[in-house]
């Protein structure tokens, strides 16, 4: 069955640092998701993305397809003690369920 | 507009018991997801339910493990004779029809002694 691979499972990371998290899937997925759950909560929906090679930005954070729509980036900018939490990439194969990585953990030190 | 409601929030049961999980999804969806999350792990899907259907139950333990989406009322997931392993945060997920993106409620808290 479909598998989604994130990596790394834990990042420390001084604040004003960059910070990427990076998802890979075992098959060709139809969309790709990211959410951010903050410790204690519930995950909450980031962003889509569909198309091949696809970038999007919230503010400091940089979102990428890859080409052969299997692999994702998230990328945080100069993060924050806000940033703190874990962040999910789930991937949608076609005609069929969502399927969420096992997350990386992001800490941050002020 | 209610988020994906959840409760309870909280759960402990002793080993034996049954654990109900109940879930009313936002207003209008009418897809409904159950993961189970253990602590600084990742959310392992459980089963997608549509309106009076199950559509995918393939992460349900084969025992003791069950869930339904009624025509009226919240969806609710069941585990009979809980064991301490079923402890875990238990999150609901819903969607509109049609569309894949999930909205999660805060999550049901199961503490089995």
């Amino acid at each position: 069955g479909q598998q989604v691979m994130q990596i790394p499972q834990y990042q420390h990371v001084q604040e004003g640092e960059d910070f990427t998290t990076y998802c890979n899937s075992s098959t060709t997925l139809s969309n790709i998701q990211w959410y951010k759950q903050r410790p204690g909560g519930h995950p909450v929906f980031l962003i889509q993305l569909v198309k091949s090679g696809e970038v999007k930005k919230q503010k400091r954070l940089t979102f990428q397809f890859g080409e052969a729509k299997k692999n994702s980036s998230l990328h945080i900018t100069a993060t924050q003690t806000t940033d703190v939490g874990t962040y999910f990439c789930a991937g949608l194969e076609y005609g069929n369920k969502l399927v969420f990585g096992a997350g990386t953990i992001l800490r941050v030190k002020s | 507009n209610a988020g994906v409601m959840q409760n309870p929030r909280h759960l402990v049961r002793r080993r034996g018991q049954e654990a109900r999980l109940r879930c009313s999804p936002v207003k209008g969806h009418s897809h409904v997801y159950w993961y189970r999350q253990l602590p600084e792990e990742g959310l392992k899907f459980m089963v997608y339910l549509q309106k009076e259907n199950i559509i995918d139950e393939s992460g349900m333990p084969k025992e003791r493990f069950s869930a339904e989406f009624p025509k009226e009322g919240p969806s609710i997931l069941r585990i009979q004779q809980v064991v301490r392993g079923d402890s875990a945060a238990y999150f609901c997920a819903s969607s509109p029809a049609g569309a894949n993106v999930l909205t999660f409620g805060a999550g049901s808290r199961l503490t089995v002694l």
